[in-house]
């Protein structure tokens, strides 16, 4: 069975970092793709990161570029987002998403929430 | 960047209503298109890709259609456990999703 699990999430103030991680299991970590995705307190949903199966390759939104960085660890099966200079409008509830061979995301983790507050 | 614009932001249906949600790209997105079921509180669940696929696990009564840049998703006979947001994908560049739509039961 596929299952992601987030963890790291908390409160935090605005200029600081958090890192979230996202542990994998049930399949080969290693040979897929691997996105975040966040979601802002009764908002919609809005891709972050993904990154390649080999780490090799990064792709940000805009809004992020520069603070956030998503890596992996495919020895420990683990998908990473080291998020720096937090602002109040990264508040939001963050997953982990796995990437299937056309592009599209199947399997979700349940959300690690991140709140930036002072 | 690809824009997507989903309607309607609401939907109100009675139980076996046929509902339909159009999401339209700001630019051709060779169907690359994916729909996501999401219930309060809960991560969201993918029901179709490249625009018609029916992902495993996904009851026939939803479907997908659209080429270019517009796309739609239906639930025929709604049922009660399809109350839920849901929301399209373009995954042609980058990724994109739509603003969302709410069923609720009328």
């Amino acid at each position: 069975e596929v299952q992601l699990v987030e963890s790291g999430g908390g409160l935090v103030q605005p200029g600081r970092s958090l890192k979230l991680s996202c542990a994998a299991s049930g399949f080969t970590f290693s040979d897929y793709n691997m996105a975040w995705v966040r979601q802002a307190p009764k908002k919609g949903l809005e891709w972050v990161a993904t990154i390649s199966y080999d780490g090799s390759s990064t792709y940000y939104r805009d809004s992020v570029k520069g603070r956030f960085t998503i890596s992996r660890d495919n020895a420990k099966s683990t998908l990473y987002l080291q998020m720096d200079s937090l602002r109040s409008e990264d508040t939001a509830t963050y997953y982990c998403a796995r990437h299937v061979g056309d592009g599209s995301a199947d399997y979700w983790g349940q959300g690690v929430m991140v709140t930036v507050s002072s | 960047d690809i824009q997507m614009t989903q309607s309607p932001p609401s939907l109100s249906a009675s139980l076996g209503d046929k509902v339909t949600i159009t999401c339209q790209a700001s630019q051709n997105i060779n169907k690359y298109i994916a729909w996501y079921q999401q219930k309060p509180g809960k991560a969201p669940r993918q029901l179709i890709r490249y625009t018609s696929t029916l992902v495993s696990g996904t009851p026939s009564r939803f479907s997908g259609s659209g080429s270019g840049r517009d796309y739609s998703f239906s639930i025929s006979n709604v049922e009660s456990e399809d109350i839920a947001s849901y929301y399209c994908l373009q995954y042609d560049n980058l990724y994109t999703f739509g603003a969302g739509t709410k069923l609720e039961l009328k």
